[in-house]
């Protein structure tokens, strides 16, 4: 069954330095979204992505993040400075139709900064 | 303001037994509403979604009802196994959106 994949599983930065998330989302999908859960809290939405663009971002999605499809397979989170308050579990997923039917998330990356 | 509340944040039922766990909605009008779980440290994994003209949904031991008058969707699990120990989430989309409102989640734990 198609899954979405994502990478590292884990990663350690220190306070300001740029870190990439990567996700390979399912093959047929075209609409993809990152979600971030900080520890004990709720899975929260960042943004969505459509046709190469941004379609929706939070409020919680400042000048520090972005996000890129550079291929026809990949699509990363970018935070250009991280805070110690970036740290959570990043989580990719992705839709074959506009937002509302299922959306399939991946297993994560747990960003941790030091 | 707008909320999503699941009824409780833990939940402990005997094997064998059915498992009910409750989702309720303020100032939101869904249209879906879908039930993800979650194990530690691991993404939501979807289970069910149900549409606003669907009453019920059923997936093998699984079972969600749908009630937009009460604002409240029930998750059921039956023959509960010590495996359905986990998070279970409730999302739906807040208005004219493409991002998920999750719930904070129930954790069940099934005792064998």
């Amino acid at each position: 069954e198609p899954e979405v994949t994502q990478t590292p599983s884990h990663q350690v930065t220190q306070m300001g330095q740029e870190v990439i998330l990567r996700c390979v989302p399912i093959s047929n999908h075209l609409y993809f979204y990152w979600y971030r859960q900080i520890l004990g809290q709720k899975v929260e939405f960042l943004v969505s992505f459509y046709n190469n663009e941004i379609s929706e971002k939070s409020e919680i999605f400042d000048d520090q993040f972005s996000v890129e499809r550079p291929d026809g397979s990949n699509f990363t989170l970018k935070i250009r400075s991280t805070k110690l308050e970036d740290s959570a579990m990043y989580f990719c997923a992705s839709s074959e139709a506009p937002g509302r039917e299922t959306q399939y998330f991946g297993p994560g990356t747990r960003l941790l900064v030091l | 303001s707008q909320k999503i509340e699941q009824n409780s944040e833990a939940l402990n039922i005997q094997e064998g037994k059915t498992a009910t766990l409750t989702c309720n909605y303020t100032n939101y009008s869904p249209a879906y509403l879908q039930w993800y779980r979650q194990d530690p440290g691991r993404g939501p994994v979807f289970l069910l979604l149900i549409r606003e003209n669907e009453k019920e949904k059923r997936k093998e031991r699984l079972k969600v009802t749908f009630d937009t008058t009460l604002k409240q969707s029930l998750f059921h699990i039956t023959a509960s196994q010590p495996a359905d120990s986990a998070t279970y989430l409730c999302a739906l989309y807040g208005g004219a959106t493409n991002k998920l409102i999750f719930g904070t989640g129930t954790l069940l734990a099934v005792q064998p």
